[in-house]
């Protein structure tokens, strides 16, 4: 079984652009949460899709979006970017969603913005 | 609010010595369920074990084992006989009964030399 893909691995960006990161989930996982993680504020929680609807927001400004397909594929947005914006964009599926499910994450969209 | 706090930054062994790597959560729900989540070079994060707050028996699995103590809020990770292999960055995180969002220590970087 494939684990989870997240496409790309590395994106550089200019201040004030956008940029669209996409995650495939293991097959049959319904969950999909993302996270940014930064030297300095280590992992933060994003958002978390099931079934094309968000349950969870993190606690990050509005230039932090996401959807879900009825694949359970996902993609986040981020518009207008900020140098403080570069970072490791993981993707984490589960299958159920429950709040004891383990996640199995991918391995990542490093964003670097200039 | 939920808060983790992994206070060894970094710990450096000698390969076949025993490391202990603490994790201590704060949170006032009473169900929550506390995760172990290794970090190698490739940037995915890997589920090593969970725990819920009912469930104070430690576990072992091969080199690796967990103390779990509600009375002082604590779950401990210790491998036994470190291998080169382990080195990593470990992560203790906690999520609350209903949340779909994990909450994430700062990470430990165990470096085993050889």
């Amino acid at each position: 079984k494939a684990g989870v893909t997240q496409t790309p691995r590395y994106l550089i960006k200019t201040r004030g652009q956008q940029v669209t990161l996409s995650c495939s989930p293991i097959s049959g996982h319904r969950s999909v949460s993302w996270y940014q993680q930064t030297p300095g504020q280590g992992l933060q929680f994003l958002f978390e899709y099931f079934s094309e609807t968000q349950r969870n927001k993190g606690n990050f400004p509005g230039r932090f979006s996401g959807r879900q397909f009825s694949n359970s594929r996902s993609e986040m947005n981020v518009s207008t970017l900020e140098l403080g914006d570069s970072a490791l964009y993981l993707c984490a599926s589960s299958l159920s969603g429950a709040t004891y499910s383990p996640l199995h994450f991918g391995n990542g969209t490093r964003l670097t913005v200039t | 609010a939920q808060k983790v706090t992994q206070a060894q930054t970094e710990i450096s062994v000698v390969e076949k010595e025993d490391v202990t790597l603490d994790c201590v959560y704060e949170t006032r729900d009473t169900t929550y369920y506390l995760f172990w989540y290794k970090q190698p070079p490739s940037g995915e994060l890997v589920f090593l074990i969970r725990r819920n707050s009912f469930d104070e028996q430690n576990e072992i699995s091969g080199r690796y084992s967990w103390n779990f103590q509600k009375s002082t809020s604590s779950f401990n990770f210790t491998i036994t006989a470190s291998q080169v292999v382990d080195s990593a960055v470990y992560f203790c995180a906690l999520v609350i009964q209903g949340a779909q969002k994990l909450v994430f220590g700062q990470g430990t970087r165990l470096t085993i030399n050889p």
